[in-house]
């Protein structure tokens, strides 16, 4: 499966780096989602960006910052995270209809915080 | 608000056995049904999906179909292998412009030779 693939695939971080997870669909849809997976947790949507519209989870702290240039891409920029940030983060893309959609998942980022 | 509880796992079989994993449902309105499976250091991957009820949703050998009128959406296979081990994840999406999945707990499978 190539439709979604996200970069990198692992990454480590400290807690006062800056950096960015990658989202990129070829499927043509027109929403785009980022999902935390956490162990023993349920999955965990965190932001949506459908038909242009952001929707957000309020629960999801501020240093978790989405971006979304145009419906192809969708990015997740972190900063200042703390060790109880490391989870794999999901990226999904769907195309919404008035029936119905099917959200497809890229592999995810394992990211670990130090 | 929308809720999924799936059987509590881990689940261990045979190989050749049958498999049922129960997966039932809260949610307004008419929902679409999912199942999505995770295999070990991956991401999730479509399973099966209803779109209405007494839909059956069928692939590489599991099925599901939507009950209505028991809101379950229970997922069986009747002979797996050991390449079927992954965690599987029942899930629902109800309707609106920000369509959001809403996942179980996921039951991690493991098939035996």
């Amino acid at each position: 499966e190539t439709g979604v693939t996200q970069t990198p695939r692992h990454l480590v971080m400290g807690m006062t780096n800056k950096k960015s997870l990658k989202c990129e669909q070829h499927l043509g849809h027109n929403a785009m989602y980022w999902y935390k997976q956490s162990a023993k947790k349920p999955l965990e949507l965190m932001f949506v960006y459908s038909l242009e519209e952001r929707v957000e989870n309020n629960s999801v702290p501020s240093r978790f910052s989405p971006e979304c240039p145009n419906s192809s891409h969708l990015f997740l920029h972190l900063h200042t995270l703390q060790p109880e940030d490391s989870a794999l983060y999901l990226c999904a893309s769907s195309q919404v209809t008035i029936n119905t959609d099917t959200q497809y998942f890229g592999p995810g980022t394992r990211l670990t915080v130090l | 608000g929308n809720s999924v509880t799936q059987m509590e796992g881990p689940v261990t079989l045979s190989e050749e056995a049958f498999l049922t994993i129960n997966c039932t449902y809260t949610a307004t309105g008419y929902p679409s049904l999912f199942w999505y499976v995770q295999y070990p250091g991956e991401g999730l991957q479509l399973l099966l999906k209803a779109t209405k009820a007494d839909d059956k949703g069928s692939n590489k050998g599991f099925e599901a179909t939507y009950r209505k009128e028991t809101t379950s959406f229970h997922l069986e296979k009747g002979s797996v292998q050991v390449s079927d081990s992954a965690v599987y994840f029942c899930a629902l999406i109800s309707s609106g412009s920000a369509r959001q999945l809403t996942f179980g707990s996921g039951t991690q499978l493991t098939v035996l030779p």
